[in-house]
């Protein structure tokens, strides 16, 4: 069966830290993969996209890695703030329509 | 330039009733897809609308209608409410590049509707 999976459990990291969050997934071949940043109670909010061709994309803080022979995609905070606390979720292209995971939950401290 | 507007913000609903939820997309945007969050869960997609047609539809049962306006804005309705129905409803709003499904790929989320149903 199909499957996406993210870090089931928080990620609890101190600031300045880099937080590393995974997302696996099985039986898609996506064409591309996303992240976004989900805060309660509010819609997600696109972070970065990176294709099937693309090793690593960077965009300030943050960077992607896409594995498609691992199926596995990294997400990568580096320097930490507490306001990077948020649910992050992963999604990917499953047959022309968004499929995400459940999400991490990532909690900064000061 | 106004983001994805979603209306209500918040609902509560008794079982067996219908409800009709209703989205606006990002200004130039033309696809309109619609998604429900379950609390702890990611969004599951519920269908997508496209030149006022429904182009991609996810595992939801026949009680999960929609509709796509002229204007591109949408509207998503729910017969015979079950208390299962309760979450957060989304609406994401993208460009259709070239007309060609799937290749739309950025998607703007509004802030949701929050339905309860009791």
């Amino acid at each position: 069966s199909q499957k996406i999976e993210q870090n089931s459990e928080a990620l609890n990291i101190q600031e300045g830290k880099t937080a590393t969050l995974t997302c696996n997934y099985t039986n898609y071949s996506p064409a591309y993969l996303q992240w976004y940043r989900q805060d309660p109670g509010r819609g997600p909010v696109f972070l970065l996209l990176i294709r099937e061709n693309e090793k690593e994309k960077r965009k300030e803080r943050l960077k992607v890695t896409f594995d498609t022979t691992l199926k596995q995609s990294l997400f990568h905070i580096t320097a930490s703030q507490p306001a990077d606390s948020a649910t992050y979720l992963c999604a990917l292209e499953g047959g022309n329509k968004l499929v995400f995971g459940a999400g991490t939950i990532l909690r900064v401290k000061s | 330039d106004a983001g994805v507007t979603q209306s209500p913000t918040h609902l509560i609903k008794t079982r067996g009733q219908q409800v009709t939820l209703r989205c606006s997309p990002k200004s130039g945007h033309d696809t309109v897809s619609w998604y429900q969050q379950a609390l702890g869960q990611g969004p599951q997609f519920i269908f997508q609308y496209y030149e006022e047609e429904e182009r991609q539809r996810g595992n939801f049962p026949d009680r999960f209608s929609g509709h796509q306006f002229p204007n591109y804005s949408s509207e998503l309705n729910v017969n015979a409410l079950l208390l299962g129905d309760s979450a957060l409803y989304l609406c994401a709003s993208s460009l259709t590049l070239l007309g060609l499904a799937g290749a739309q790929e950025t998607q703007y989320f509004g802030p949701g509707t929050r339905l309860l149903v009791l």
